[in-house]
């Protein structure tokens, strides 16, 4: 079947504007996660969704970013004001309900702020 | 609070010698804890995990790996390299408490010379 799919693959955009990374998840599954792979970071939790549960944010580092997820399935990614340091590999993954289950990651979104 | 180091940055190997991959991981409980690969402009993929009983765990391509609780490690081998292994190797330690993400080393990233 289908996996994770990221849109964009790639984003240019320029310093202060607001960005959308969407991720649609495996059919299914109910957990979802967001992670930044930078090369001065490695990769970063960014924020976590479980069913209808509230999402678990503790891992964004500002208020410039949020995340929802509509439905239960597709994500999106909002990054506002966008900054140089933004500049990274935005991973997406999925999976079941079960944290000792298989995290499946999407291709990810190259964003680059100029 | 969990963390995980992957102590050698770039590794080197010729092909068809062996390799092993270190991962330490900082974890109060039982930890669960996987390794991903990541091939060039590709997402993550998993090559094994290990939740519990046996300690040494069988993945993909010919991967394995070893919890070694003493040691607090969890080292990937593989006894013989192939050129398409040359990739970025992650260990990783599912997080606790409910939470769902994972927490990643830094990254290996493999050569395989001919």
């Amino acid at each position: 079947g289908a996996g994770v799919s990221q849109s964009p693959s790639n984003k240019v955009t320029e310093k202060g504007k607001d960005v959308e990374l969407r991720c649609d998840p495996i059919s299914g599954h109910t957990a979802l996660y967001w992670y930044r792979q930078s090369l001065g970071q490695g990769l970063e939790f960014l924020i976590y969704f479980q069913g209808n549960s509230a999402p678990d944010k503790s891992g964004l580092p500002s208020d410039r970013f949020s995340a929802e997820r509509t439905g239960g399935s597709v994500s999106t990614l909002t990054i506002q004001r966008t900054q140089q340091e933004d500049s990274a590999v935005y991973l997406c993954a999925s999976g079941t309900s079960s944290r000792t289950d298989t995290q499946y990651f999407g291709p990810g979104t190259r964003l680059t702020v100029l | 609070a969990q963390s995980v180091t992957q102590p050698d940055i770039h590794i080197t190997v010729s092909e068809g010698a062996s390799l092993e991959l270190r991962c330490n991981y900082s974890y109060g409980a039982t930890p669960y804890l996987f390794w991903y690969v990541q091939s060039p402009g590709q997402g993550l993929q998993l090559l094994l995990k290990y939740f519990s009983g046996d300690t040494l765990v069988q993945g993909i391509k010919g991967f394995e790996a070893e919890f070694k609780r003493s040691q607090s490690s969890f080292n990937l081998r593989k006894p013989s390299v192939h050129w398409s292994d040359a990739a970025e190797y992650f260990c990783a330690v599912g997080r606790g408490g409910g939470q769902g993400n994972l927490i990643f080393g830094k990254g290996t990233k493999l050569s395989v010379k001919p």
